[in-house]
């Protein structure tokens, strides 16, 4: 699987967007990106995918650049509760094999939302 | 919908007794993850499941460690004599098979603290 980079930390004013990027220089054709958030004492929340074209849901958008190698999740009107630790990973298409499907997580970024 | 459910949501125990941890997926996931989480760590998989195959067991970190589903459904995990080194969040997660075993959908967890 390929290896993600992501900033450590990054903060955020409530109610302004908040960019979180991430590099996957060495992703390959058949993996997709995927977004977690982990917020403090809570399990992992699944947030967005995509392959290469952006995407968007009632959480958030992906955008993924042209040549796959970075992409940015954004928060279009960050709340203090989306304070959390933020995950991207690369994984193969999802097809049915299990050992495929387990997740690891990275160090993330740590996003702080601030009044 | 209701999410995936964990119980207990906390669980001291002495060293040496056995634990038992259930977690009830959401309807209709076929695929049922189990992960633990140290303090300030990344994901460990434990075991997963996915329809009537057969389990993949490979992070099971030792024969102290087992679990089994029930008809599909309801999932137990038990750890036999329990050491300190066990105490972390185990935390279980379902999803849908084909095409969608990267979302995850994760219950609150339990947290086990072996004294």
């Amino acid at each position: 699987d390929a290896k993600t980079t992501q900033p450590p930390s990054m903060d955020c004013a409530e109610g302004r967007a908040a960019n979180l990027p991430c590099n996957h220089s060495t992703i390959s054709g058949n993996e997709y990106v995927y977004w977690y958030r982990q917020i403090h004492s809570q399990g992992p929340q699944y947030i967005i995918h995509g392959l290469k074209n952006n995407e968007t849901n009632e959480m958030a958008s992906l955008i993924i650049t042209e040549d796959r190698k970075s992409s940015t999740l954004i928060l279009p009107h960050a709340t203090l509760r989306d304070t959390a630790v933020y995950y991207c990973i690369v994984r193969v298409a999802p097809i049915d094999t299990g050992t495929a499907s387990k997740l690891t997580f990275g160090t993330g970024t740590r996003l702080q939302v601030t009044l | 919908g209701a999410g995936v459910s964990q119980s207990p949501s906390n669980k001291v125990t002495e060293k040496g007794k056995d634990v038992e941890l259930r977690c009830d997926p959401i309807s209709g996931h076929t695929a049922l993850y189990w992960y633990r989480q140290s303090l300030g760590q990344g994901l460990e998989f434990l075991i997963y499941f996915q329809g009537n195959s057969a389990p993949d067991k490979s992070g099971l970190p030792s024969d102290r460690f087992s679990a089994e589903r029930t008809g599909g459904s309801v999932s137990t995990l038990t750890i036999q004599r329990t050491q300190q080194e066990d105490s972390a969040v185990y935390l279980c997660a379902s999803s849908l098979a084909w095409g969608k075993l990267y979302e995850q959908y994760f219950g609150p967890g339990t947290r086990l603290t072996v004294t």
